[in-house]
């Protein structure tokens, strides 16, 4: 079956600590992206991807980071320098048109 | 940038009709779409439109008006299972695919 795979599901660092969430998609979608999720906010762009090796900020870039080196992989590095980054993380994919299609998210905890 | 609003909370019930409106502000409008997403969940794909009109599916339609930046969401024959945020989404020409979301309706579908 086709999808988009988030790892892990929930996952805890001290403040400080940079940590990098995983995003996997076999769909062959062309575009990625990153949303972050917190209550009450809906959902906010981090960084989006339209074709390999290439990538664009979203709203609320500062303190993340991506790579884009395989179609299939998207994974997003939350810095130290991010202050507030305790949320819910969502990964998404798309061909030209499509709807976007999410994966299950990953909830990061800093303390 | 982009204004995006719905209301934040709903509550209808069980076998009903429910209406949720979105109104939006954009410079390069490309399509709006609807989403589903339960608690703790990913966020699931309804509807599209891109023209002026009415779509249906199912239980499920969404309207939508340009010249006055405006959609609705409407629910047909409420179930339980229907109780769950609707978030309304925006595709605009100047972020390739990327979809800007609204901060989402939670319904409560009481019996």
């Amino acid at each position: 079956d086709g999808g988009i795979t988030q790892s892990p599901k929930y996952l805890f660092r001290k403040e400080g600590q940079n940590v990098t969430l995983s995003c996997e998609q076999n769909l062959n979608h062309d575009a990625m992206y990153w949303y972050r999720q917190d209550p009450g906010q809906g959902l906010r762009l981090i960084y989006y991807s339209q074709i390999v090796n290439d990538f664009q900020k979203g709203d609320i870039a500062e303190g993340y980071s991506v790579s884009r080196e395989k179609k299939e992989s998207f994974p997003l590095t939350v810095t130290s320098a991010q202050k507030n980054p305790t949320a819910f993380y969502l990964c998404a994919s798309s061909t030209e048109g499509s709807p976007l299609h999410f994966g299950n998210g990953t909830r990061l905890t800093v303390t | 940038g982009q204004n995006i609003d719905q209301p934040t909370e709903m509550t209808a019930t069980e076998g009903a009709i429910v209406q949720i409106n979105c109104t939006y502000q954009t410079s390069g409008f490309n399509g709006l779409f609807w989403y589903q997403q339960h608690a703790g969940e990913a966020p699931t794909f309804l509807s599209y439109n891109v023209l002026d009109g009415l779509e249906e599916k199912g239980r499920f339609s969404s309207f939508l008006s340009r010249s006055k930046g405006y959609s609705y969401l409407l629910l047909k024959e409420l179930q339980m299972k229907d109780s769950a945020s609707y978030l309304c989404a925006v595709r605009d020409r100047g972020s390739g695919y990327a979809l800007n979301f609204g901060k989402g309706t939670s319904l409560l579908v009481t019996p």
